[in-house]
């Protein structure tokens, strides 16, 4: 079993649907991130919970919408999204403040918006 | 403004020799450096990290030095094998409540047989 488990793997949407990406971390880390990474740009830090409270928004749109119901467990609630929201997004732990940051990444799930 | 840019976006080298990549950021004090290695379709798996007072690191063939005054993180692989091909992140961890990790573009390096 790997440690950060992402589902679906890939995704197909319409611009009008509803669907939710799903993170899971089996390592005992108190601190989840959100990633997008689109081509030619670097990953882009979107949201980060630490201890199951967001810490960090990065003026990502409303569109997106993170739920962390405890520590092991990290959504992306995604509506309305457009065809520029199509990417690879990547859940992270981390072991939080004591840490010097190390990221253990889950495979990604890949995003396309029809 | 912040920036984090790595030397180039594609890295050709020939088996056995000595990949060498660059990282430079500008506007940042990070507390550690580090460097990931990313695989097509898969998600960043952590190599190494160096810290502001240290100035090399080495792990088996991969050595990362980092010079605050230069701004710059030099990322070596010795004896580079087709293996070794893959995508190559730096990244800036800034200390806070919790660490925030920044990423650079990446490098995609291809060793050649």
């Amino acid at each position: 079993e790997t440690g950060v488990t992402q589902t679906p793997r890939h995704l197909v949407m319409g611009m009008t649907n509803k669907k939710s990406l799903k993170c899971e971390q089996h390592l005992g880390h108190n601190a989840m991130y959100w990633y997008k990474q689109s081509a030619k740009k670097p990953l882009e830090l979107m949201f980060v919970y630490s201890l199951e409270e967001r810490v960090e928004n990065n003026s990502v749109p409303s569109r997106f919408s993170p739920e962390c119901p405890n520590s092991s467990h990290l959504f992306l609630h995604l509506h309305t999204l457009q065809p520029e929201d199509s990417a690879l997004y990547l859940c992270a732990s981390s072991q939080g403040r004591t840490n010097t940051g190390e990221l253990f990444f889950g495979e990604g799930s890949r995003l396309t918006v029809l | 403004s912040q920036k984090i840019e790595q030397n180039s976006e594609a890295l050709n080298i020939q088996e056995g020799k000595t990949a060498t990549l660059t990282c430079n950021y500008t506007n940042y004090s990070p507390a550690y450096l580090q460097w990931y290695r990313q695989d097509p379709g898969r998600g960043p798996v952590f190599l190494l990290l160096i810290r502001e007072n240290e100035k090399e690191k080495r792990k088996e063939r991969l050595k990362v030095t980092f010079d605050t005054t230069l701004k710059q993180s030099l990322f070596h692989i010795t004896a580079s094998q087709p293996a070794d091909s893959a995508t190559y992140l730096c990244a800036l961890v800034l200390s806070g409540g919790y660490q925030k990790v920044t990423f650079g573009t990446g490098t995609k390096l291809q060793v050649i047989p």
